[in-house]
């Protein structure tokens, strides 16, 4: 059954560190989302993407924050200069088509850990 | 207004017993809510969903209830199994949006 993977698993980095996050959404799938959750809390919207542009963001996704797919496979996302507060554990998510209604297939997430 | 409020936070439950989680959202935009669970160390996948023009929707062992009028929707888990344990969210979409909201998740764990 295709699934979203997602690389690292877990990724380390100082405050102040650019951490790129990677994603490969399943195949045939046309929009593409980040979500986070910080440790025990709800998961939050970050962002979405379709047809090589942002379609939606949350306040979240401030321009610390940058998505982008460079080539067939990967969707990334990339935080510029990372604070402590950015530590959570990020979930990447694909759809076929445009919802309402439609699933969304979340991949099993980066845990980023901000020192 | 964009919140999906749910509870409880824990629940334990005896294996065969009736789980029970419910959810609340003011946003009359919303017309999609589905459940979400989630395993240890694994991404959210979805469960069942529904839609507010129905009252009840029923998979397997699995039934959410919705009351549109009180803006309540609630998760069911009949003669529930060890192999239920995990996060259950409930969630809403709205049909403009691209977005799902999140409830706080609720913490279950079936006592074999």
């Amino acid at each position: 059954e295709p699934e979203v993977t997602q690389t690292p698993s877990h990724q380390v980095t100082q405050m102040g560190q650019e951490v790129i996050l990677r994603c490969v959404p399943i195949s045939n799938h046309l929009y593409f989302y980040w979500y986070r959750q910080i440790l025990g809390q709800k998961v939050e919207f970050l962002v979405s993407f379709y047809n090589n542009e942002i379609s939606e963001k949350s306040e979240i996704f401030d321009d610390q924050f940058s998505v982008e797919r460079p080539d067939g496979s990967n969707f990334t996302l990339k935080i510029r200069s990372t604070k402590l507060e950015d530590s959570a554990m990020y979930f990447c998510a694909s759809s076929p088509d445009y919802r309402p209604g439609g699933e969304q297939f979340f991949g099993p997430g980066t845990r980023l850990t901000v020192l | 207004q964009q919140q999906v409020k749910q509870s409880p936070q824990s629940l334990i439950v005896q294996k065969g017993g009736i789980s029970i989680i419910n959810c609340a959202y003011e946003n009359t935009a919303f017309d999609y809510f589905p459940w979400y669970q989630q395993f240890p160390g694994k991404g959210p996948a979805l469960l069942i969903a529904i839609r507010p023009d129905v009252s009840e929707k029923k998979e397997g062992r699995f039934t959410i209830s919705f009351n549109k009028s009180a803006k309540q929707f609630s998760l069911h888990i009949m003669d529930s199994q060890p192999g239920d344990s995990a996060t259950y969210f409930c969630a809403a979409e709205a049909n403009r949006d691209d977005k799902i909201i999140f409830g706080k998740g609720t913490r279950l764990h079936i006592l074999p």
